[in-house]
């Protein structure tokens, strides 16, 4: 059965403060990992897609990599407009579907 | 290029209505999944159609439950005979392809509250 499971549930973070967020995955015929962000009252966001392990992909502040098992989402010297809940997403291709895990909530305080 | 576009943003029935959500994809897009997020917890997935089939309604209650994506207007979800534990946040997806190297786009979802 395809699982996702999100680390920590909840980040609390000061300003600066680096941190990495896992997602643990078990997923039949994965083709692809994807990263999302989302905010209060709103859809989820795109941010990532990686494909391989090995591979890492930036945007600002956020790093996304991923292992055979494992994505991790690194957060350097975040700023408190990070804060959000942010959600892993592997697509199956047995399936054809996205799965995602329950998320991190990040709060990043000045 | 408007997004996936829902409506009502926000949705009040009494036990027993029918609720109607609705759900326009980007432009370009014909492929159309529906997730439900209950407070607290994941985004869990519904039904994925594209353009007058059901691909797969797995996620989907049997029962009161039903969804579709006619040749011309929007995607359609319905919940007839509503309960108390139907209130949830119901978002909707699109993509252009099942392989979309940047997944799907999603709406900023339907609230739906029971009372």
């Amino acid at each position: 059965e395809d699982q996702v499971t999100q680390s920590p549930e909840a980040l609390r973070l000061q300003e600066g403060e680096s941190s990495s967020l896992n997602c643990s995955y078990t997923v039949s015929g994965l083709r692809g990992l994807f990263w999302y962000r989302q905010d209060p009252g709103k859809g989820p966001e795109f941010l990532f897609t990686l494909y391989s392990a090995g591979e890492e992909k930036e945007k600002e502040r956020l790093k996304a990599t991923l292992t055979k098992k494992e994505s991790f989402l690194h957060i350097t010297a975040p700023k408190p407009e990070d804060s959000a809940t942010y959600l892993c997403a592997p697509g199956s291709s047995n399936t054809g579907k996205l799965i995602f895990g329950q998320g991190t909530t990040l709060q990043v305080k000045p | 290029n408007a997004g996936v576009m829902q409506n009502p943003r926000h949705l009040v029935r009494r036990r027993g209505q029918e609720a109607r959500l609705r759900c326009s994809p980007m432009k370009g897009h014909s492929h159309v999944y529906w997730y439900r997020q209950l407070p607290e917890e994941g985004l869990k997935f519904m039904v994925y159609l594209q353009k007058e089939n059901i691909i797969d309604e797995s996620g989907m209650p049997k029962e009161r439950f039903s969804a579709e994506f006619p040749k011309e207007g929007p995607s359609i979800l319905r919940i007839q005979q509503v309960v108390r534990g139907d209130s949830a946040a119901y978002f909707c997806a699109s993509s252009t392809d099942s392989d979309s190297p940047y997944g799907y786009t999603f709406g900023s979802g339907t609230r739906l509250t029971v009372v």
